[in-house]
């Protein structure tokens, strides 16, 4: 069975701009969450979502949003880009919500911005 | 104080070694407890869940205690293998309705021929 899926695995941009994220979780999965790793740090959650409503939302301005599809893939959406956008985001998904459901994680987008 | 705080680390030791790090936690409603693996430029992986009896699963144990808010994993005989940056991970969902883990900054591991 496949894993979690992200794309694209790297990316670049520049700053102001607009980046889309996406995350297509294992079969079967109907949670999805995202989270921004910096280098040297842990993971830092950000959004969580479950049949397509948002669950959950760390502490991240509003430049962050995300949304789930009817498919249960998500999309993690940034805007007006920042330096300290770079990271790496991770998506993590698990069968439900509750925290006795196993999350596995994705290989991660590796953002950069300059 | 961080929500979930690790020893600084690095640890550099033999193979065959014990070694043991540990983990405090803030949010005295935190749910649920774990400890990830991460190897370099990789995702996190679930190591283990950390129970309040304490739990063993082969050469590593995890315990937990609630009332002091610590969370202990203790890695026995030591493989190369077993290199790699280890994460305290709490939740702070509430319950059935959402699932909001919180990382520690992770603690990493060399374990030396």
């Amino acid at each position: 069975d496949a894993g979690v899926t992200q794309s694209p695995t790297h990316l670049i941009k520049t700053r102001g701009q607009q980046v889309t994220l996406r995350c297509s979780p294992i079969s079967g999965h109907k949670s999805v969450s995202w989270y921004q790793q910096v280098l040297g740090q842990g993971p830092q959650f950000i959004f969580q979502y479950y049949e397509k409503e948002e669950r959950g939302r760390g502490n991240f301005p509003d430049r962050f949003s995300a949304r789930q599809f009817p498919n249960y893939s998500s999309e993690l959406n940034v805007n007006a880009l920042l330096l300290g956008d770079s990271a790496l985001y991770l998506c993590a998904s698990s069968l439900g919500p509750a925290s006795s459901y196993e999350q596995y994680f994705g290989p991660g987008t590796r953002l950069t911005v300059t | 104080r961080k929500e979930v705080e690790q020893d600084p680390g690095p640890f550099n030791v033999p193979e065959g070694a014990t070694v043991a790090f540990n983990c405090t936690y803030s949010n005295s409603a935190s749910q649920s407890f774990f400890w990830y693996r991460q190897d370099c430029r990789k995702e996190p992986k679930l190591l283990m869940s950390v129970y309040s009896s304490g739990n063993e699963d082969g050469r590593f144990t995890a315990q937990l205690n609630r009332a002091s808010q610590y969370i202990s994993l203790l890695i026995r005989d030591s493989k190369l293998s077993d290199s790699a940056t280890y994460l305290c991970v709490v939740n702070i969902g509430s319950g059935a309705g959402s699932y909001q883990l919180t990382f520690g900054k992770g603690t990493k591991l060399s374990v030396i021929p």
